[in-house]
């Protein structure tokens, strides 16, 4: 199952709404995750199951969509989310990833 | 807590293998699979590849199918990836992580790097 994203790169501003879109290849229902990657560092879990926000993760952050089309929402952009964000789809082996979005100030 | 901690970094010659190890502590071991993703510098995520502690079952990537190999000694709750034939596009950071029941991963390890170069 392959994934896309887009836009592959984001410029915004501190208090920006902020929404990104991922694109499934076949319909994966809702089995998809989100992840946040700053430099150097794992990726982070930020929502499971296409909008369940993981536990210590802000509110700002939403996700929603199911079969084919996904989208990962920042409500209020914060200096602690500059990052990369990448889109996960758990239906079935091999897991894959999206190609990730870069967001920068 | 749970934790996954990786080897350290390994620089390697064309041809050579490598073996990367990743130790779990936290929880018990056999509970969750352990998947490997790598991320070659500047690019984005490659999930390589799962197994399952509890019984040995395993899925590969087809990109890297044949020149893998993941085990577990669940003696010590350490997992393994050995990469062989190693290429110069082989150079990434390898990360293991602990799937959760539906597929995503809340742990990661450290992440290894793996440099390949004559």
């Amino acid at each position: 199952i392959q994934l896309t994203q887009s836009p592959s790169f984001l410029s915004a501003s501190v208090g920006d709404r902020v929404t990104i879109t991922c694109r499934a290849s076949q319909g994966i229902s809702s089995y998809l995750a989100w992840y946040q990657q700053k430099p150097g560092k794992a990726p982070k879990l930020l929502i499971s199951a296409a909008s369940a926000l993981q536990s210590g993760v802000p509110s700002r952050f939403s996700g929603s969509g199911s079969g084919t089309e996904f989208t990962l929402t920042i409500s209020s952009l914060q200096p602690e989310d500059f990052a990369t964000y990448y889109c996960q789809q758990l239906n079935s082996y091999p897991l894959t990833f999206g190609p990730g979005t870069k967001v920068e100030i | 807590q749970v934790q996954l901690v990786q080897s350290g970094a390994e620089v390697k010659k064309p041809g050579a293998s490598v073996k990367v190890s990743c130790k779990a502590s936290g929880y018990s071991f056999t509970s969750n699979g352990i998947s490997w993703v790598r991320q070659a510098p500047g690019q984005g995520l490659e999930w390589m590849g799962w197994i399952s502690p509890y019984n040995g079952e395993k899925s590969y990537a087809q990109k890297v199918q044949g020149r893998v190999t993941m085990t577990t000694d669940t003696s010590t709750s350490t997992a393994y990836m050995e990469v062989r034939s190693l290429r110069a596009d082989d150079t990434a950071v390898y990360y293991c992580a602990r799937e959760e029941r539906s597929g995503y991963f809340i742990y990661w390890g450290q992440g290894t790097l793996v440099t390949v170069t004559s």
